[in-house]
């Protein structure tokens, strides 16, 4: 079955750098698109970028487009999303989703503290 | 700010029907573009209830339905039950703004 694995909840401190490791499983990895949809608590969904495997092609949101990096390693079926220069206001949980116009299967989430 | 506007929330007693509405700008519900619509609950991922505006993937029940028509989409759920209570988005996309991929802000069901 298809799965797609987060990696562990992360602190960090304002300013720092975060790297968020999402592994599929049960599908051939570089066929769909990886997206990358963050939610602070309480608040609704917000779209980050995507990226796709096959071509190395991304799409980012402009609100976060020149603080995120989206990649992925085909050869491990995982993707990775990169937020540098955090603020309080990221502290939220980050998911990865698959799919290219509407989104299957999800990550459990990745919880991200930025806290001082 | 969302350009998928959606109610903060709305209710309905078990049984009934409740509307969940998501209104968009002209350039991408009403240029064609699909919407999605998923259902939350809290501290759980969302998961994926209609696509391409009115598709049930496989496990989803026929009391959860939606349509599309202009600009604005909606999800309709009949018979309602105490487990709808969620938070459900809607989703769509539009390469023209500031990232392809929109979400609404939610609307919180509460079943009474």
């Amino acid at each position: 079955q298809v799965q797609l694995v987060q990696s562990g909840a992360e602190v960090k401190k304002p300013g720092a750098s975060v790297k968020v490791s999402c592994k599929a499983s049960g599908y051939a990895f570089p066929a769909f698109d990886i997206h990358w949809v963050r939610q602070a608590s309480g608040q609704g969904l917000e779209w980050m970028g995507s990226l796709t495997p096959d071509r190395d092609n991304t799409a980012y949101s402009q609100k976060f487009q020149d603080r995120v990096t989206i990649s992925s390693d085909i050869s491990i079926d995982t993707a990775y999303m990169e937020l540098s220069s955090l603020t309080f206001e990221d502290t939220a949980v980050y998911y990865c989703a698959r799919g290219t116009y509407y989104f299957s299967y999800w990550g459990q989430g990745t919880l991200v503290t930025v806290s001082s | 700010q969302s350009v998928l506007t959606q109610p903060p929330s709305v209710s309905g007693a078990p049984g009934q029907r409740v509307i969940i509405s998501c209104t968009a700008s002209s350039s991408n519900i009403g240029a064609g573009s699909g919407v999605q619509w998923y259902q939350q609950f809290p501290g759980t991922a969302p998961k994926l209830l209609i696509y391409a505006s009115n598709n049930r993937p496989s496990g989803v029940p026929d009391r959860f339905s939606a349509s599309k028509s202009g600009t604005s989409a909606s999800l309709a759920i009949t018979g309602l039950q105490a487990e709808d209570e969620a938070f459900y988005y809607c989703q769509s996309y539009d390469s023209t703004l500031s990232g392809p991929v929109l979400f609404g802000g939610g609307t919180k069901l509460t079943v009474l």
